[in-house]
């Protein structure tokens, strides 16, 4: 079956530091990938997706490129900021779906400090 | 405009007894999803709705939970003698269609403990 697996968390962070979050995925053919943030106290918002191979995603700083001889979809950040504390999702939509039933990984807590 | 809103936002329940859970989607979203949050599963989908089509109900875990929406707007999750492992954060999404490429806003959630 399809399935999501990301770095256990939770990672703790200076600000302006480095930020990468692991996501790996099994799924027959080229699903779609994408990466929810749920920030504190908000439902879960799209923060990036891509839909085929090589593809970027970016948004707000972040990026994540889908690979698709590693089956991975890791999320970066440059210089991290306290406001992108938060919990990240990845998730993917299997290839065929007529509707987006999403399966989502564990979740990934991230906290930066000043 | 509005987003996607939930109610209650916390409920405490004993063993064995019923809940309803709501959710109010974006006006004018035809595509309505149930998911559940809980320590050591994730995120899982449970059910979605589209217009007037017929649910997918393939994610429902027991036939103690059933879900409904009334007049394509609002849905109500029920869970019947409800369990200790039901306990867990409940999630609506809506969109506005229902293809792959429609984006799914969230709802806060309704966080849902069962003594």
């Amino acid at each position: 079956g399809n399935s999501v697996t990301q770095m256990e968390g939770p990672v703790t962070l200076s600000e302006e530091a480095f930020l990468t979050i692991n996501c790996t995925y099994t799924a027959t053919g080229y699903p779609s990938l994408f990466w929810y943030v749920q920030y504190p106290g908000e439902g879960l918002q799209l923060l990036l997706k891509a839909t085929k191979a090589d593809d970027k995603g970016s948004n707000k700083g972040f990026e994540a490129t889908y690979r698709k001889e590693t089956t991975s979809f890791h999320l970066e950040k440059g210089s991290v900021q306290v406001s992108d504390s938060a919990v990240y999702f990845c998730a993917l939509l299997p290839i065929g779906t007529s509707y987006g039933k999403l399966t989502f990984g564990q979740g990934t807590i991230l906290t930066v400090h000043p | 405009g509005a987003g996607v809103s939930q109610s209650p936002s916390n409920k405490v329940t004993e063993k064995g007894k019923d809940v309803e859970l709501r959710c109010d989607p974006i006006s004018g979203h035809t595509a309505l999803y149930w998911y559940r949050q809980s320590l050591g599963q994730g995120l899982e989908f449970l059910i979605y709705f589209q217009g007037n089509s017929a649910p997918d109900k393939s994610g429902l875990p027991s036939d103690r939970f059933s879900a409904e929406r009334t007049g394509g707007s609002v849905s109500t999750l029920t869970i019947q003698r409800t369990q200790q492992e039901d306990s867990a954060v409940y999630l609506c999404a809506s969109s506005f269609g229902g293809g792959t490429q429609e984006t799914q806003y969230f709802g806060p959630g309704t966080r849902l403990l069962v003594l």
